[in-house]
């Protein structure tokens, strides 16, 4: 039972380069989530998809694009990767919209 | 502005005792409530919630309490064990929206 299942666990970019944080689940949820948490700031929600095909974005979207490449999967790509952007990355999913998440296990990013 | 807030960045209790973790919001709209634990190198995992037409809900140990007069809700840890030291995240959301705003954490400390 893999549930939510997020790569790398661990990244270090330098600024300006590009990445794609990948994130699939095998629960058959409609729901796919991105957040990003850094310290004294809870967690953040950067974009979302309520169902394959939709895409929303969220309260801090700026930088990132994201691609729900089918039900299972959901990536968030950083075009050109700023300092501001290092963080924990965290991909979730639910049954539906409003339900309760199930999370992956994070990514570690640093932009150096 | 922090819509949910947590103010105690953390807590540190004995085995056996009672661990209260608080949790504040401003927004009145919120209806619907979750408390997630977390600990290090994992993602967030789901722990209990509750609606705003409740005013408690408990699983096993854990008791959530909500006063949506005051717009705070509390989680209750009856007995506390040193497996409950983890960073203890509340989140809410409002009727008709996906999105639930999390706040920053509290870290439990159980002390055996």
């Amino acid at each position: 039972n893999a549930g939510v299942t997020q790569t790398p666990k661990f990244q270090v970019l330098k600024t300006g380069q590009s990445m794609t944080l990948q994130c699939a689940q095998d629960m058959n949820h409609n729901s796919m989530y991105w957040y990003r948490q850094d310290p004294g700031m809870g967690l953040r929600l950067i974009y979302y998809s309520a169902s394959e095909g939709t895409t929303d974005k969220g309260e801090v979207p700026n930088g990132y694009n994201v691609s729900r490449l089918n039900k299972r999967e959901f990536s968030l790509r950083l075009e050109s990767a700023a300092p501001s952007q290092t963080s924990v990355y965290f991909c979730a999913s639910s049954e539906a919209p409003a339900d309760r998440y199930t999370f992956g296990s994070g990514t570690r990013l640093t932009v150096v | 502005d922090q819509q949910v807030k947590q103010n105690s960045p953390s807590l540190s209790v004995q085995e056996g005792r009672i661990s209260i973790l608080n949790c504040d919001y401003t927004n009145s709209m919120f209806d619907y409530f979750l408390w997630y634990k977390k600990y290090p190198a994992e993602g967030p995992t789901f722990l209990i919630s509750i609606s705003s037409i409740k005013d408690k809900n408990e699983d096993g140990r854990f008791t959530v309490f909500l006063n949506k007069s005051a717009k705070h809700l509390s989680l209750h840890i009856v007995p506390s064990q040193p497996g409950d030291s983890a960073v203890y995240f509340c989140a809410a959301r409002g009727p008709g929206t996906y999105k639930y705003i999390f706040g920053t954490g509290t870290r439990l400390k159980v002390l055996a």
